[in-house]
C-alpha cells in the first residue's frame, strides 16, 4: 500500500532564511505527488503537484518541489521564508483513482 | 480559485445525539466530494468518497451506518455523525473536485469542522 512519510514534525526557521520540507513516499508505480498548506482555521490549499515531465515543479507563493525517483522523495523548498509561511504542510500521494494519502504533516514556525 | 465552505465550523454535542455537517462548493459544481477525518497532530484520513446522486464509497474500517453521507446536489454534500460518542470527536474536512477524472484533478478543501462530543 502507498504511504507518505514526513520525517520532520516541526521546523523553526528565521524569516528570510531558506526552508526545505522532506517527503518520502512508498508506492509501486509513478505516483501523483502533491504539497498542501493548511493555515489555522482554513482549508488545505494546493501549493503544487507533480504528475510527469520536469521533475522540478514550481508552485504558488514561491514554493518549488523536486521529484527524485531514486530517493522516492518529493521535497518542498522555498528560498526565502516570510512570516506568513508559518503553517502546517502536508505531502500527499495519489493513486490510480481519486484517493489521496497524506503524510502526518510538518509544522513550520517562522521567527522574526 | 474554487471555494469550498463547511458549516458549522465547530460543534459541541452530547453523547448519543446526531450531528450534521454541510460541505458546499460555492463557485463550481462538485462532481465528487470527499470526507476526511483529522486527529490532532496526525494526517488526514479519507473516510469516504461520494458522487452526486449515488451512494458514497466508504474506506475500510469506516462505519457507513454511523457516518451517513448524502451528496444530493452538485454543490452540497452532508456528513451526519449518528449517535455520536466521545471517540467521534475530531476535525472533519471535506473536499470537492469538479470532475470525476481521477486523482490528477485538483481537490479543493473546506476549512473543516471541529466536533466535540461530551
Amino acid at each position: 500500500a502507498q504511504s507518505v512519510t514526513q520525517p520532520d514534525i516541526h521546523i523553526t526557521v528565521s524569516e528570510g532564511a531558506s526552508l526545505e520540507l522532506r517527503c518520502n513516499y512508498s508506492y509501486g508505480a509513478t505516483p501523483y505527488l502533491f504539497w498542501y498548506v493548511q493555515s489555522p482555521g482554513q482549508g488545505l490549499q494546493l501549493l503544487l503537484k507533480y504528475f510527469s515531465g520536469d521533475t522540478l515543479v514550481q508552485g504558488i507563493k514561491g514554493f518549488e518541489a523536486e521529484f527524485k525517483r531514486s530517493q522516492s522523495s518529493f521535497n518542498l523548498r522555498k528560498p526565502s521564508v516570510h512570516w506568513s509561511d508559518a503553517a502546517e504542510y502536508f505531502c500527499a500521494v495519489g493513486v490510480n483513482d481519486y484517493k489521496l494519502s497524506f503524510g502526518a504533516g510538518t509544522t513550520v514556525t517562522v521567527r522574526a | 480559485g474554487a471555494v469550498v465552505s463547511q458549516h458549522p465550523s465547530w460543534v459541541i454535542c452530547k453523547s448519543g445525539t446526531s450531528v450534521k455537517i454541510e460541505c458546499r462548493s460555492l463557485d463550481f459544481q462538485a462532481t465528487t466530494m470527499f470526507w476526511y477525518r483529522q486527529f490532532p497532530k496526525q494526517s488526514l484520513m479519507l473516510m469516504a468518497t461520494s458522487n452526486e446522486g449515488s451512494k458514497a464509497t466508504y474506506e475500510q474500517g469506516v462505519e457507513k451506518d454511523k457516518f451517513l453521507i448524502n451528496h444530493a446536489s452538485l454543490t452540497l454534500s452532508t456528513l451526519t455523525v449518528t449517535s455520536a460518542h466521545p471517540e467521534d470527536s475530531s476535525f472533519y474536512i471535506c473536499s470537492a473536485s469538479e470532475t470525476s477524472g481521477g486523482v490528477q484533478e485538483t481537490q479543493y478543501f473546506g476549512p473543516g469542522t471541529r466536533l466535540l462530543v461530551l
